[in-house]
């Protein structure tokens, strides 16, 4: 069964304080991993797109890593606006159509 | 960039009746468009998956006939939750794929769904 775990569940950090999010997998046959960002109230928001082993992606203060069994969000000397709760999700083919599996996401505060 | 627009943002309404859930594409024409429920603190559930002129592709589980989806343009989904329950209070995204199948999806803000 294909299956995407985040974590941790919650993480708090000071300002500065850098730190590191994990998205495990178990898929099948994995067509692009997807890290979006949510804040409470609110849709996710894009960030970025891993589609092979080794593969980085770099915004501001954020940059995803991708390995064949994880993805990795590296947040570098954080700010207080970076708290929210960021997800990662796997497209997958199932049924003869793509799929986005999402994690149930890591929420990130960041106090000043 | 492509904005997807989700209408209303919060909907309270009684047991028993319907309520329709709008999402719209602005800048693009949406191939695809899906619909995802969330729990607090929990994961999104795709529900269903809709491309224009066709009859939605429902996930395991959804009924139907409670949650209607009409795709009936390129810029226009609608999710019709009907004879709306207690239970059926979450929150409610749409997104919508503009191009290839590995482009990324772009999320409306939600709507707030509250049966009383």
């Amino acid at each position: 069964e294909d299956q995407v775990t985040q974590s941790p569940e919650a993480l708090r950090l000071q300002e500065g304080e850098s730190s590191s999010l994990n998205c495990s997998y178990t898929v099948s046959g994995l067509r692009g991993l997807f890290w979006y960002r949510q804040d409470p109230g609110k849709g996710p928001e894009f960030l970025f797109t891993l589609y092979s082993a080794g593969e980085e992606k770099e915004k501001e203060r954020l940059k995803a890593t991708l390995t064949k069994k994880e993805s990795f969000l590296h947040i570098t000397a954080p700010k207080p606006e970076d708290s929210a709760t960021y997800l990662c999700a796997v497209r997958v083919l199932m049924d003869s159509s793509y799929k986005l599996i999402f994690g149930s996401g890591t929420r990130l505060l960041v106090r000043p | 960039g492509a904005v997807v627009s989700q209408h209303p943002s919060r909907v309270i309404c009684k047991s028993g009746t319907s309520v329709k859930i709008e999402c719209r594409s602005l800048d693009f024409q949406a191939t695809t468009m899906f619909w995802y429920r969330q729990f607090p603190k929990q994961s999104l559930m795709l529900m269903a998956t809709s491309n224009e002129g066709s009859k939605a592709t429902y996930e395991q589980g959804v009924e139907k006939d409670k949650f209607l989806i009409n795709h009936a343009s390129l810029t226009l989904s609608t999710l019709t939750v009907t004879s709306a329950h207690p239970e059926d209070s979450s929150f409610y995204i749409c997104s919508a794929r503009f191009g290839r199948d590995n482009s990324p999806l772009h999320f409306g803000n939600g709507t707030r769904l509250t049966v009383t």
